[in-house]
Formats: C-alpha cells, structure tokens, sequence
C-alpha cells in the first residue's frame, strides 16, 4: 500500500488567518485528489491535480502538486468558519480509480 | 436526484448478529464502492465494483461480503459482526472518465456501533 501522510492531523486558527495542510508520500501518483468532509456527511470532491508543479485556484483555496509528483499541499487565506471541516487528501488508482485516503487534517476555524 | 443514498443511518449490532447495508444511487454510475472510516485512518476502501454483477476486494475486505445485482444498487454484508466493525461506512460511485475528470459521489454514511 502507497501510503499518503497529512500534517498536520489537526488545526484550530481564529478566522482570517491563513494555513497551508500538506500531503506527503515516497512514491510518484499520476494524480492526486482534494476533498472535504463535513461532520455527518460524505467527502465532497474539491479538485484533482494530475500534472507536476500544477497549481489550481478555488476561491480562496490555493492547490498545488509537487514538480515529482509526489506530494501537494492546500492553501486557505483568509479562513473563515465555513471552512471548518476534515480535508482529505486521496490517490485514485486501478481499473475503477478506486481512491487510497491520507489520514486527514481536521480543521477548526475560530469566529 | 437524490444523488447517492444508505440506508440505514445508523445500526447498533451485537458480537455474531449480521446485517446488510443498502447504498442506492440514480445517477446511472458504472463503478460503486464501499470504504469505512475510522478516528485518525481517513477512508479504507472495502469493496468496490465496476459494473452489474461485478465485485472486487479493496484494502480491508475480511468480513464483508458484496453483491451488485443491479446497475444502480450496491449491498454490503456483515455475515458475524465483529466489534472491530464499529464504524462509519461510506457508499460512493462515479462514471469512468479521464483520470482528470474523475469523481466520487458520496452517501451521508451509516454509522454502524458492534457490542
């Protein structure tokens, strides 16, 4: 098993401060994907990143794969409380693109 | 559409009974899945299937049994339940696309307790 790391596995900041989570594993993925969870619910697919040194923009979530494909990270500025929630890192593979899951990194976002 | 739904919500089994867990989904999906989630381990894929009729074992497949009888149904089995099966098991599909385009769409979950 390919195993992805999360660091960190938790984090509390006040609202308007911004954090970077990281995704890290020894081998090369040809993708990796974001999601996130909110309490009682399902993941919830926030992108895929498939080419090295890619970056991607959603709102104020900034993506980005590393130039050997073998980590990525997840930038929030300006973190509000609807942002609080479990982020899950994950690597589609296989004739289903079945996903391995990092551990996660649970986020609190103080008012 | 109601997207991809589980029935039940929650269970609470004791150590031998055995039960299955429904996951339905409307989107004509070929490819569904089970994973379960435990505190601090993210989602750990249990089956998954690529079509009606179809089944295969993921990472942690001892315990469960599946059947895909239907494009659109997915069922889980616990034939002796166990307490290492106390969890929050997730149902997901999705359409064989490009690996860029690839997504799965998630149930709420059923959060399964074994005494």
């Amino acid at each position: 098993t390919q195993l992805l790391e999360q660091s960190p596995q938790f984090l509390s900041i006040q609202e308007g401060e911004n954090l970077t989570v990281y995704c890290n594993s020894s081998s090369v993925f040809s993708s990796l994907q974001w999601y996130r969870q909110e309490p009682g619910e399902g993941p919830v697919l926030l992108v895929t990143v498939v080419t090295g040194g890619e970056v991607k923009k959603l709102k104020r979530l900034t993506f980005q794969f590393g130039d050997a494909r073998k980590d990525s990270s997840l930038h929030i500025t300006a973190a509000q409380p609807g942002d609080t929630g479990l982020y899950l890192c994950a690597r589609p593979s296989g004739s289903a693109r079945q996903l391995t899951f990092g551990s996660g990194t649970q986020l609190t976002v103080l008012p | 559409n109601a997207g991809v739904t589980q029935t039940p919500k929650f269970r609470v089994l004791k150590t031998g009974q055995s039960m299955t867990l429904l996951c339905a989904q409307d989107m004509n999906h070929e490819y569904m899945y089970w994973y379960r989630q435990d505190p601090g381990m993210g989602l750990r894929l249990i089956h998954y299937s690529v079509g009606e009729g179809t089944t295969a074992k993921g990472e942690v497949p001892d315990g469960y049994n599946v059947s895909r009888l239907k494009k659109q149904n997915f069922l889980l089995g616990l034939e002796s339940a166990a307490p290492s099966q106390t969890s929050v098991y997730f149902c997901a599909s999705s359409k064989p696309r490009g690996i860029e385009y690839n997504e799965q769409f998630f149930g709420p979950g059923t959060r399964l307790t074994v005494l």
